[in-house]
């Protein structure tokens, strides 16, 4: 069974850093591109950052590029998010997701989720 | 950047309706789209995935349909469980983007 869980959340002054894990297990972690999205209170989602299967690519969006970190260690089946400079706009429920399971070798849009982690944004 | 316009923002609908939600594309995404349900405090559940491609176990009644810059979800008889808030992605390009959502509230 696929399964992803994460850890890391919390309460964090303006400025302050923090750092998001995702441990993947049920499938070979190493074989997909893994992302992370964000959903403030009562708000959409929002594509937050992307890291290639072999970690060589990563990608941000323009709101955190600059402050934001992706990382993988696939010999440890864990993706990592290293939050800095963070503001109260960050605040919202992150979530690591798969990109995967629609064949071909297409992009695929993201086929699981982690139960995603708060993190607030606040002094 | 791509712009996805979803509509409507909600809706209210009875048990056994029709419901057809729409995504319009800024530029064409061939068939780079996937519609997601997501339920409150949960996360997010892929329905449909290469614009019309049923994800494993979601029920028939869900189906999308459309290429290029036009796209819909249809459930062809709503259900107590569908009460729900939907979302259309685009991921043709990065940064891949959402639609803004579509609640469909019971009438």
């Amino acid at each position: 069974e696929v399964q992803l869980v994460e850890s890391g959340g919390g309460l964090v002054q303006p400025g302050g850093s923090l750092r998001l894990s995702c441990a993947a297990s049920g499938f070979t972690f190493s074989d997909y591109w893994m992302h992370w999205v964000r959903q403030a209170p009562g708000k959409g989602l929002v594509w937050v950052s992307r890291i290639s299967s072999d970690g060589s690519s990563p990608a941000y969006a323009d709101s955190v590029k600059g402050r934001f970190s992706v990382s993988r260690d696939n010999a440890k089946d864990t993706l990592s998010l290293q939050m800095n400079s963070l503001r109260p706009e960050d605040t919202a429920v992150y979530y690591c997701a798969r990109a995967g399971g629609c064949g071909g070798g297409r992009s695929c849009p993201f086929d699981y989720w982690s139960q995603g982690t708060l993190v607030t944004v606040s002094s | 950047d791509i712009q996805m316009t979803q509509s409507p923002s909600s809706l209210s609908a009875s048990v056994g309706d029709r419901v057809t939600i729409t995504c319009r594309a800024s530029q064409d995404i061939r068939d780079y789209l996937g519609w997601y349900q997501q339920k409150p405090g949960k996360a997010p559940k892929r329905l449909i995935y290469a614009a019309s491609s049923l994800q494993s176990g979601v029920p028939s009644r869900f189906s999308g349909s459309g290429s290029g810059t036009e796209f819909t979800l249809t459930v062809s008889s709503l259900q107590p469980e569908d009460f729900a808030t939907y979302y259309c992605l685009q991921h043709n390009s990065y940064p891949w983007t959402f639609g803004q959502g579509t609640k469909v509230e019971i009438k």
